[in-house]
């Protein structure tokens, strides 16, 4: 299994409203990111956990909130967000681990539009 | 910090014809590096990566990459483009040292019939 499973697809949200996206990956990674990307863009890193330890935040609004609960699940808190956070986020996971190399796997992303 | 440029935002050919992406990086260390192709409204896939094995990389469908230390470069070629290789195409780097995994700008690859 070399997936990672990003819900929900698309997500719809108002500027006062809290909703959660959710990723999912059971390839044993270590390493799990959230990435956001806005169209004719390439993707920018907000988040990395390692070993379900915030390890890079990349200065990234408090009205994101990320929550890594165990080594499979990563979650993404959002609340009070604008407009200009309408965007595809997408997971990504790494196995990180000594001899091992490390290249992302990508989910398919949640398109998030905030009215 | 590592990065990437990547030459070129857009790239047309025609079917069957040669497919070259071009991407330089910034590295006093041997980094690691990727390409990653993303078609519309989906997430990314990995086309290849450079192990230090091989300076020659063969990817998924029939993509391959010379790593040239010398140039600093890790261009992608394909030697007969099929319509499906419509699609945006990123390169990336990441250092030994962190978990970033930096992206160049992006080329946007269309086939002519």
């Amino acid at each position: 299994d070399t997936e990672v499973t990003q819900t929900p697809k698309h997500l719809v949200m108002g500027m006062t409203n809290k909703k959660s996206l959710k990723c999912e990956q059971h390839m044993g990674h270590r390493a799990m990111y959230w990435y956001k990307q806005k169209a004719k863009k390439p993707p920018e890193l907000m988040f990395v956990y390692s070993y379900e330890k915030l390890s890079i935040n990349e200065s990234v609004p408090s009205r994101f909130s990320p929550e890594c609960p165990n080594s499979s699940l990563l979650n993404l808190h959002l609340h009070a967000l604008q407009p200009e956070d309408s965007a595809l986020y997408l997971c990504a996971s790494s196995p990180d681990e000594a001899g091992r190399f490390r290249e992302a796997f990508f989910g398919q992303g949640t398109r998030l539009t905030v009215v | 910090a590592q990065s990437v440029t990547q030459l070129g935002s857009h790239v047309s050919v025609s079917e069957g014809a040669l497919v070259l992406l071009r991407c330089n990086y910034s590295s006093s260390v041997p980094p690691y590096l990727f390409w990653y192709v993303q078609y519309p409204n989906q997430g990314l896939q990995l086309l290849l990566k450079y192990t230090s094995a091989a300076t020659l990389v063969k990817g998924i469908n029939g993509f391959e990459a010379e790593f040239k230390k010398s140039e600093t470069s890790f261009h992608l070629t394909k030697p007969s483009a099929h319509m499906s290789d419509a699609a945006e195409y990123f390169c990336a780097v990441r250092s030994s040292n962190d978990y970033k995994l930096s992206f160049g700008a992006g080329t946007t690859v269309t086939v002519r019939a």
